[in-house]
């Protein structure tokens, strides 16, 4: 069975601060890994890796896969109130009627204070 | 482009009743996906399903749950005989081609009562 282990499970911060969060994944066919941000509504699509080593960036969000080491993560550079939220990792597998089916890790909770 | 839209955003329904939840993927997209969020858990795959095909429902209960994606209309999520372990967010999300890229909809918060 696919798993994925996110961490921390929370985190504090103030705004301005870098924070980084953690990702890792077993899963026996590997697709792509996914990154999503809840906050009190639908999850919004963050990023999506499939190849080791490249970083996606957008503006002050950045991911980065490590396939060899089955891990990936999600950093937030100077943090700002809107970034709280939860962030979510997924992944998905190659394999038969998996395709597409997202197995998300439990989440990290980022709460940033002005 | 509309995104995936679900409803209603909030049902309640009493131990016992129905609860049908809809959900149209964005316009293009022919991949659905059920989610269902528990109160202080993550996000658990229920249900893949392809126009007219149930693909995957490794994840749902075997019992009282069942969801179709007809030729025609939205994605229905089919409870019957609710009990309050049914109390969740449910979640709709669809991609194109199955590329993993999956969209979510606003979600249906059920309460059964």
């Amino acid at each position: 069975e696919d798993k994925v282990v996110q961490s921390p499970l929370s985190l504090v911060v103030h705004e301005g601060d870098t924070v980084t969060l953690n990702c890792s994944y077993e899963v026996t066919n590997f697709r792509s890994l996914l990154w999503y941000k809840q906050e009190k509504k639908a999850p919004t699509f963050l990023f999506m890796l499939t190849s080791s080593g490249i970083e996606k960036k957008s503006g002050r969000l950045s991911s980065i896969l490590d396939k060899k080491e089955l891990f990936s993560i999600l950093n937030i550079t100077a943090t700002q109130t809107g970034d709280s939220a939860i962030y979510l990792c997924a992944v998905t597998n190659a394999g038969g009627t998996s395709y597409g089916k997202l197995t998300f890790g439990q989440g990290t909770i980022l709460t940033v204070h002005p | 482009n509309a995104g995936v839209m679900q409803n209603p955003r909030h049902l309640v329904r009493r131990r016992g009743q129905e609860a049908r939840l809809r959900c149209s993927p964005m316009k293009g997209h022919s991949h659905v996906y059920w989610y269902r969020q528990l109160p202080e858990e993550g996000l658990k795959f229920m249900v893949y399903l392809q126009k007219e095909n149930i693909i995957d429902e490794s994840g749902m209960p075997k019992e009282r749950f069942s969801a179709e994606f007809p030729k025609e209309g939205p994605s229905i999520l089919r409870i019957q005989q609710v009990v309050r372990g049914d109390s969740a967010a449910y979640f709709c999300a669809s991609s194109s081609m199955g590329t993993g890229e999956a969209f979510f909809g606003q979600g249906t918060r059920l309460t059964v009562v």
